[in-house]
C-alpha cells in the first residue's frame, strides 16, 4: 500500500520562474493537506483540498500560490514568480474522512530559489 | 491562540541514556496530539498519538509520551537511546472538528556514541 507520493523531490528554479509541486494522496484518501517548512522552523499549514474543492487555503500566501486537487490526477501546489523566500520543504499530507482526521506525510519537495 | 511549544531546541545524549522531550501545547478545546520524526532530508514519520483514553501512549521504535491534562503536556520518552535516533522531533496538535495541525518548531537530538 504505497504511501502520499510527492514529486519532484529536489526543484531548483530561478527567481520568477514557476515552481509545479505535485502530491498523490494514499489509496483511499480523498482529503489534501499542504503544509511548508522554512529553514530551522516546524511545518505550517497552507491549505486543505477535498477533490475539485479548496476547503480552507488561510495559510497560503494572497499571492503567487494556488492549489488545485482536481477530479483525476495528483495534487498541485503552483507558485508563481518563484522569489528566494520561498525557498522551503512543502509536504503534503492525506486522509480520510472523518473525525480525527489522522493525516499521513509524504516525503516533502524541496524548492530552492536561486 | 492556539500554539504549541517545544522549550529545547537542541538536545544532546549520550547513546544507552534515556531521553525525554517536552512539548506543551495550548488548546481550547481537547486536543489531539503526535508526535513526528524527521531524519535529514526525510520526510515526517508518525511516532505515536494521542486521541483519547489511557494517558500512556506507546509508539514506535521503543518511544512513548503521556498526555497530561493538567499540565497541557505531552512529553516524549526512550529508555536507551540509539544513535539512530539522532534526528528531529515535532510535536503537533490537532482538534475534533478541525484539520489544521499546529506544529512546535522541532527538537533537534544529538546522540553521542
Amino acid at each position: 500500500n504505497a504511501g502520499v507520493m510527492q514529486n519532484p523531490r529536489h526543484l531548483v528554479r530561478r527567481r520568477g520562474q514557476e515552481a509545479r509541486l505535485r502530491c498523490s494522496p494514499m489509496k483511499g484518501h480523498s482529503h489534501v493537506y499542504w503544509y511548508r517548512q522554512l529553514p530551522e522552523e516546524g511545518l505550517k499549514f497552507m491549505v486543505y483540498l477535498q477533490k475539485e474543492n479548496i476547503i480552507d487555503e488561510s495559510g497560503m500566501p494572497k499571492e503567487r500560490f494556488s492549489a488545485e486537487f482536481p477530479k483525476e490526477g495528483p495534487s498541485i501546489l503552483r507558485i508563481q514568480q518563484v522569489v528566494r523566500g520561498d525557498s522551503a520543504a512543502y509536504f503534503c499530507a492525506s486522509s480520510r474522512t472523518g473525525d480525527p482526521p489522522e493525516q499521513y506525510f509524504g516525503p516533502g519537495t524541496r524548492l530552492t530559489v536561486t | 491562540a492556539q500554539s504549541v511549544t517545544q522549550p529545547d531546541i537542541h538536545i544532546t545524549v549520550s547513546e544507552g541514556a534515556s531521553l525525554e522531550l517536552r512539548c506543551n501545547y495550548s488548546y481550547g478545546a481537547t486536543p489531539y496530539l503526535f508526535w513526528y520524526v524527521q531524519s535529514p532530508g526525510q520526510g515526517l514519520q508518525l511516532l505515536l498519538k494521542y486521541f483519547s483514553g489511557d494517558t500512556l501512549v506507546q509508539g514506535i521504535k521503543g518511544f512513548e509520551a503521556e498526555f497530561k491534562r493538567s499540565q497541557s503536556s505531552f512529553n516524549l520518552r526512550k529508555p536507551s537511546v540509539h544513535w539512530s535516533d539522532a534526528a528531529e522531533y515535532f510535536c503537533a496538535v490537532g482538534t475534533s472538528g478541525t484539520y489544521k495541525y499546529i506544529f512546535g518548531t522541532g527538537t533537534r537530538l544529538k546522540v553521542l556514541a
